[in-house]
């Protein structure tokens, strides 16, 4: 079975901090990928990052970055100099590779407010 | 302009009434879903279609009713529904079923009232 658990119902943080919006999986999948995707009021699921289980190399975009930890299983996003502009509910994913589980599994989301 | 489309963004509609939900994806892509998305649970999956064929229907109630015509195009027809079935619908796509891990790309959904 898939799982993936965001601990973090809601974070509020004053603009221009630092944020970290946990993410946690579990699969049985050996090949697997992870996704963060961004739900501002508007209602519209954005992609944001898409990683595949043989590479943990953190990737950074913009004030974007993100962690990617096997021996924890976790995929954390990192926000730096946060903006009310990145006030929204983001949402991280997994997808296992074998047949009959390529539907995203998602967590419950963190709502993320920035406070001006 | 997103990639994927959905219209109307809004629907308010009595118990009775039938109506449909339609998505429409510029991404030449041969995978679409639709998922649903309420307030008190996470996004789940409704159903999947790749190559106009549905390969996966998550349970959902039969008056629920997907329509696949081609690979751009995904409706959700509607019919007595319940005012528990109100929330925000979303359409997706990608590329292909057949591979793993590809990205699936959202509309903006379309907000579901009930009454």
């Amino acid at each position: 079975a898939q799982k993936v658990t965001q601990a973090q119902t809601e974070i509020s943080v004053v603009e221009k901090e630092d944020v970290t919006l946990d993410c946690v999986y579990e699969t049985r999948d050996t090949t697997y990928y992870l996704f963060w995707y961004k739900q501002p009021p508007s209602g519209e699921l954005v992609f944001l990052i898409r990683r595949n289980s043989f590479d943990e190399q953190n990737e950074i975009s913009g004030r974007y970055s993100w962690n990617f930890q096997k021996s924890t299983s976790s995929f954390n996003f990192t926000i730096t100099a946060s903006q009310v502009v990145d006030s929204a509910v983001y949402f991280c994913a997994l997808i296992g590779s074998p047949a009959g589980r390529r539907a995203l599994t998602f967590g419950s989301g963190t709502r993320l407010q920035v406070q001006p | 302009e997103t990639g994927v489309t959905q219209t109307p963004r809004h629907l308010v509609m009595g118990m009775t009434n039938k109506k449909s939900l339609k998505c429409e994806q510029h991404l030449g892509h041969n995978a679409m879903y639709w998922y649903k998305q309420s307030a008190k649970k996470p996004l789940e999956l409704m159903f999947v279609y790749n190559f106009k064929e549905q390969t996966e229907n998550n349970s959902v109630p039969s008056r629920f009713s997907p329509e696949c015509p081609n690979s751009s195009h995904l409706f959700l027809h509607l019919h007595t529904l319940q005012p528990e079935d109100s929330a925000l619908y979303l359409c997706a796509s990608s590329q292909d079923m057949g591979v793993s891990g590809n990205t699936i790309y959202f509309g903006e959904g379309s907000w579901l009232t009930v009454v």
